[in-house]
């Protein structure tokens, strides 16, 4: 079993559309929690960071975690065509990233 | 203009050859990463170093080596005992105390 899981897709919406990505992790000494967005052959970039459960907000990005049911989220609103990335989860327990396959994201517009 | 910079952006190995893939970073962080990026398997650690001089193996390090002579610079080489070294390269870097890491532009890796 890996250590975070995350669902591949690819996932495809249209624009203006609420999109939903999620992970789960395994392991309880989990603590940091990010979002990277990746552009096609590009390097990653962080979205978001967090720590604790509950949510954080930067404008259309909310992050979400769940540390009890061990599941992260990232909602997108108003979906843009330029969102249409890979989005990875990370999660920290020190100084190493755990990464989630990535899922592959599509905003048609 | 501060960042993470990695060379070359595409590379080619013939069999048997060592290569060597560049990376550098003006952001004075004090940690380096490099990862491989393989479709359907994110982002796998290959070797980290904390501190200039000193560095760790990571999940996949073996037919890979590293070092560390520079703060700024964490150079990774391919050697001909990878049998499989066709993958996106990405270079990160933090800051001591920081989870978050930050990531070069990577370098994709074909081989003849």
């Amino acid at each position: 079993q890996k250590e975070v899981e995350q669902d591949p897709g690819p996932l495809s919406v249209p624009e203006g559309a609420i999109v939903s990505l999620n992970c789960t992790y395994s392991n309880s000494a989990f603590q940091y929690f990010m979002w990277y967005r990746q552009y096609s052959r590009k390097g990653p970039e962080l979205l978001m960071y967090t720590y604790s459960s509950g949510n954080k907000e930067d404008g259309r990005f909310t992050a979400q975690v769940d540390k009890s049911s061990k599941y992260i989220s990232l909602f997108i609103r108003d979906s843009q065509p330029s969102d249409s990335a890979t989005y990875l989860c990370a999660i920290s327990s020190g100084s190493r990233l755990t990464f989630g396959e990535g899922t592959q994201l599509t905003v048609n517009p | 203009d501060g960042g993470i910079t990695q060379s070359p952006k595409y590379l080619f190995r013939k069999e048997g050859q060592n290569v060597t893939l560049s990376c550098e970073q003006n952001l004075n962080h004090d940690a380096m990463y490099w990862y491989r990026q393989d479709p359907g398997q994110g982002l796998r650690l290959i070797y980290y170093s904390q501190i200039v001089n000193d560095f760790q193996k990571g999940d996949i390090a073996e037919g890979y080596s590293v070092s560390r002579e520079k703060k700024e610079s964490f150079p990774l080489t391919v050697t001909s005992a990878q049998k499989n070294p066709t993958a996106f390269y990405l270079c990160a870097s933090s800051q001591q105390g920081s989870e978050t890491q930050y990531f070069g532009p990577g370098t994709r890796l074909l081989v003849l």
